[in-house]
């Protein structure tokens, strides 16, 4: 199985901020890399995917980067509502697709 | 306005079964594949199955093969999780998920299933 590692597990922050959160995949899965946000309560929604194109509907604010083995989560200018846990998750290998362990965004 | 309704969750004694259901409306079901995703409470996301939009394929994480099976039913806009010889460690959210890549671009809300001792 391919392991996704996000670093850091929590972060905190203030509205107006500008985070970074970052995922290592144990092998290249080249750009095959998505982020999903997830608030308290709420299923996960897709904001990245192919590692840096933005879902319909998700604000410019956030972005994502990287290829191979390393990639990022970038939101400028947080906003109450993004305080929430990030993932991401691998589709190079679907058996099994697999998840990084979350980042806490906390105010 | 895209839905999916999971439906079947509960509290479950330890190596019984269960089925689940998920309804679709808002999107073209049989276009798309279908996965239920899992989260146990206070834990992160963990992908258990997927059956392909026209069913032909499914497969599954290696900690369920043998115990749950995936189908679905495109005339009925429906997925279904059958579930056996359920573990303690099978205790979680299970969300229905869509996707028409290989990410996962629709959820539903989940149903939440405990296998009590």
């Amino acid at each position: 199985d391919i392991q996704m590692t996000q670093s850091p597990s929590s972060l905190s922050a203030s509205v107006g901020d500008r985070v970074t959160i970052t995922c290592r995949a144990s092998q290249n899965i080249a750009n095959s890399l998505n982020w999903y946000q997830q608030r308290p309560g709420r299923a996960p929604k897709l904001l990245i995917y192919a590692a840096s194109s933005l879902q319909g509907g998700v604000p410019p604010r956030f972005s994502g980067s990287g290829s191979g083995t390393d990639f990022t989560l970038t939101i400028n200018s947080l906003e109450p509502d993004d305080f929430a846990t990030y993932y991401c998750q691998q589709d190079y290998s679907p058996q099994p697709y697999t998840f990084g362990q979350g980042t806490m965004l906390e105010i | 306005q895209v839905q999916l309704v999971e439906s079947g969750g509960g509290v479950v004694q330890f190596g019984r079964s269960l089925r689940l259901s998920c309804v679709a409306s808002g999107f073209t079901f049989s276009g798309y594949a279908m996965h239920w995703i899992r989260q146990a409470p206070g834990k992160g996301l963990e992908w258990v199955t997927v059956i392909s939009h026209d069913a032909s394929y499914s497969h599954s994480r290696d900690s369920v093969k043998g115990r749950f099976t995936i189908t679905r039913d495109n005339s009925k806009n429906t997925l279904y999780l059958q579930m056996n010889s359920l573990r303690a460690d099978d205790s979680a959210v299970y969300y229905c998920v869509g996707s028409s890549n290989n990410y996962f671009d629709y959820w539903g809300r989940g149903t939440l299933v405990t296998v009590s001792s």
